[in-house]
């Protein structure tokens, strides 16, 4: 069954703690992303990464690291420093950013709730 | 202070009536537009696309228009169903290599 997956579902952060988020696709896309989206709002893009071992930081960058050690994984950490981490965050891939004309997928998302 | 966002536009019809959803997209040079349906807790899901070098494009139930003289792009859903109720997000792929670009999205709600 090929796609997307995001884990956990719902993801509980304490204060001052850092939660990782997982984001694994077996598609063969080349790039990744993680979003942002608050209640009853559009996407916002926090980092996104083309190739492995290479990530490029979105609008909303801070508060949040990422890496791209394998193709397949994208995982992103939820800082102390971000102050409002309460939101849903989605993961999407590409094929290949730049080529133009290719769909980009999502994952089923991760609500992340601050005890 | 948290900021206050700006709610999503909302878009009510008659179950069975036709749906048509706007949007504005901001780059003339833009090659590839993507329409996009996400429900309630879920990922959202591509429903259909069109490239540049078309004006309209159908698919089963839904239909995309482009225009680009005004930069514009509909989604026109035909017999709207109860299942058709969600948010509805537009995107597109700017030249150069740079991620897509999203719309705010319009909440699409069916009245039975």
């Amino acid at each position: 069954d090929g796609g997307i997956t995001q884990s956990p579902k719902y993801l509980f952060r304490k204060e001052g703690q850092n939660v990782t988020l997982s984001c694994e696709q077996n598609l063969n896309h080349d790039a990744m992303y993680w979003y942002r989206q608050d209640p009853g709002q559009g996407l916002r893009l926090i980092y996104y990464s083309q190739i492995v071992n290479d990530f490029q930081k979105g609008d909303i960058a801070e508060g949040y690291s990422v890496s791209r050690e394998k193709k397949e994984s994208f995982p992103l950490t939820v800082t102390s420093a971000q102050k409002n981490p309460t939101a849903f965050y989605l993961c999407a891939s590409i094929y290949s950013q730049g080529a133009g004309k290719e769909t980009q997928y999502f994952g089923p998302g991760t609500r992340l709730l601050v005890l | 202070g948290e900021s206050v966002g700006l709610h999503l536009p909302t878009l009510s019809v008659q179950e069975g009536d036709n749906s048509i959803i706007n949007c504005a997209y901001s780059n003339s040079a833009s090659d590839y537009f993507i329409w996009y349906k996400q429900e309630s807790g879920k990922g959202p899901q591509f429903i259909i696309d069109i490239r540049s070098n078309m004006d309209k494009r159908q698919g089963q139930r839904v239909t995309v228009l482009l225009n680009k003289t005004v930069k514009h792009l509909s989604l026109q859903i035909a017999a709207t169903q109860p299942g058709d109720s969600a948010v509805y997000f537009c995107a597109e792929n700017p030249p150069g290599n740079t991620p897509l670009v999203f719309g705010k999205g319009t909440r699409l709600s069916v009245i039975a």
